[in-house]
């Protein structure tokens, strides 16, 4: 069975310019979570997505923003970037059970390298 | 952000050696995973602990959540030179993951 999947696996951005990061979940996994990892250190929750929406964010700017589609893949978009948005972009599946449900171990894919010069 | 405190930062031992490596929090989690990351790839699930007390195993791996909820401990045993990496604790609540700084683990043949 295909683990989670995420393009492109590297990416070079200038300051200000915009970029879109993709992942596709495992089959049958219907949530969605994307981290950020600078290197040298653990990876820091950005968004939880759940049947399109938004179920979790973490404390990152509005520059950051994310979506969902039907068929349980996921964008985040990064706008104006900068220097500091260098790192490796993480995105985890899991199972859901519903808000005051059991929580599910967070599988990840193998991540996108941005660097922003 | 929130980070779990992680120790040791690094180890480095010879093969067939027993590894202990450790995670503490303020906060009391519902469920404790231990991730293993190699050099850009993304983090591996080893082991998930759902219960306060519960002793879990995976091979040579063994990993407690403890009764506090507030921390946990990961062994390996009898290293090998594929456990080299970094081995990330992570608490779960609210369906967010907080981790720890990683712990690296370096093996002398």
């Amino acid at each position: 069975d295909a683990g989670v999947t995420q393009s492109p696996t590297h990416l070079i951005k200038t300051r200000g310019q915009q970029v879109t990061l993709r992942c596709s979940p495992i089959s049958g996994h219907k949530s969605v979570s994307w981290y950020q990892q600078v290197l040298g250190q653990g990876p820091q929750f950005i968004f939880q997505y759940y049947e399109k929406e938004e179920r979790g964010r973490g404390n990152f700017p509005d520059r950051f923003s994310a979506r969902q589609f039907p068929n349980y893949s996921s964008e985040l978009n990064v706008n104006a970037l900068l220097l500091g948005d260098s790192a490796l972009y993480l995105c985890a599946s899991s199972l859901w059970a519903g808000t005051g449900g059991p929580t599910y171990e967070q599988y990840f894919g193998p991540g996108t390298r941005l660097t922003v010069t | 952000g929130q980070q779990l405190n992680q120790s040791p930062q690094s180890m480095f031992i010879q093969e067939g050696e027993d590894v202990s490596m450790n995670c503490t929090s303020s906060s009391i989690f519902n469920t404790w995973l231990w991730y293993k990351q190699d050099p850009g790839e993304g983090p591996v699930l080893l082991i998930a602990l759902y219960k306060a007390g519960e002793l879990t195993s995976n091979g040579r791996l063994t990993a407690q959540f403890g009764i506090t909820r507030k921390d946990s401990f990961l062994n390996i045993s009898a290293s090998i030179p594929s456990d080299v990496g970094i081995y990330f604790c992570a608490g779960q609540g609210a369906q967010k993951l907080v981790f720890g700084q990683g712990t690296r683990l370096t093996i002398n043949p």
